[in-house]
């Protein structure tokens, strides 16, 4: 059972150019979420997507635009890569929003690393 | 405004010590979930607390819920180097969907 893959783990873009980064779970999760971790600063929400065909934007969508086209899949793309976009970017998924011990539980992929020089 | 604060930013401590990290909030959480994340890696769920006052322990980590669902703390007991790591809470709010919000997170690392 592979989880959430992400793809790839790291890569570096010169200023204004583009780029995807992959992200696919197994688990047939109906909630996928982008997020970015910058030092000190804790995770925050890009984009997410509450079904195939759905999605919506998180605290910090600038810069970015997502695609939900099957349960599987969920990718980010990046467009005009700009310096302050380096960052960790980490693609999750959950299968609940219904409160108690199960909500939101998120499973995350291992994250990739982008440096925009 | 950071919805959740974590506190403190940055622990470290030697091999057999306890701890206490904290999550505070002036909002009101339906749940709150504790994740660790080790370098090079995502976050891995280590508890869902979801009740006012609960208390759930595993292993060596305890968990608490404050009473009016604004706040929690993690307490670890006899750290051990394993333990190291980045400490993240996240909250879950009925008017949030299936958003979380995540605290800044707490590094502890652990001396052998």
């Amino acid at each position: 059972n592979a989880g959430v893959t992400q793809t790839p783990k790291f890569r570096i873009l010169k200023i204004g150019q583009s780029m995807t980064l992959q992200c696919t779970q197994d688990m047939n999760h109906n909630y996928m979420y982008w997020y970015r971790q910058d030092p000190g600063m804790g995770l925050k929400l890009i984009y997410y997507s509450v079904g195939a065909g759905i999605t919506d934007k998180g605290e910090v969508p600038n810069g970015y635009n997502v695609s939900r086209s099957t349960t599987e899949d969920f990718p980010l793309r990046l467009e005009l890569a700009a310096p302050s976009q380096t960052s960790v970017y980490f693609c999750a998924s959950s299968y609940s929003t219904f409160s108690g011990a199960g909500a939101n539980v998120l499973t995350f992929g291992a994250g990739s690393r982008l440096t925009v020089l | 405004t950071q919805l959740l604060e974590q506190s403190p930013q940055f622990l470290s401590i030697q091999e057999g010590e306890n701890l206490t990290v904290y999550c505070n909030s002036s909002s009101v959480f339906s749940s709150l979930q504790w994740y660790r994340q080790e370098p090079g890696e995502g976050p891995v769920l280590l508890v869902t607390v979801v009740t006012g006052g609960e208390v759930k322990k595993l292993k060596r980590l305890t968990f608490q819920f404050g009473d009016a669902r604004k706040d929690s703390s993690l307490h670890i007991t006899a750290a051990q180097p394993g333990d190291t790591g980045l400490y993240l809470c996240a909250g879950a709010k009925e008017t949030s969907g299936s958003r979380l919000t995540f605290g800044e997170g707490t590094q502890l690392t652990v001396n052998p």
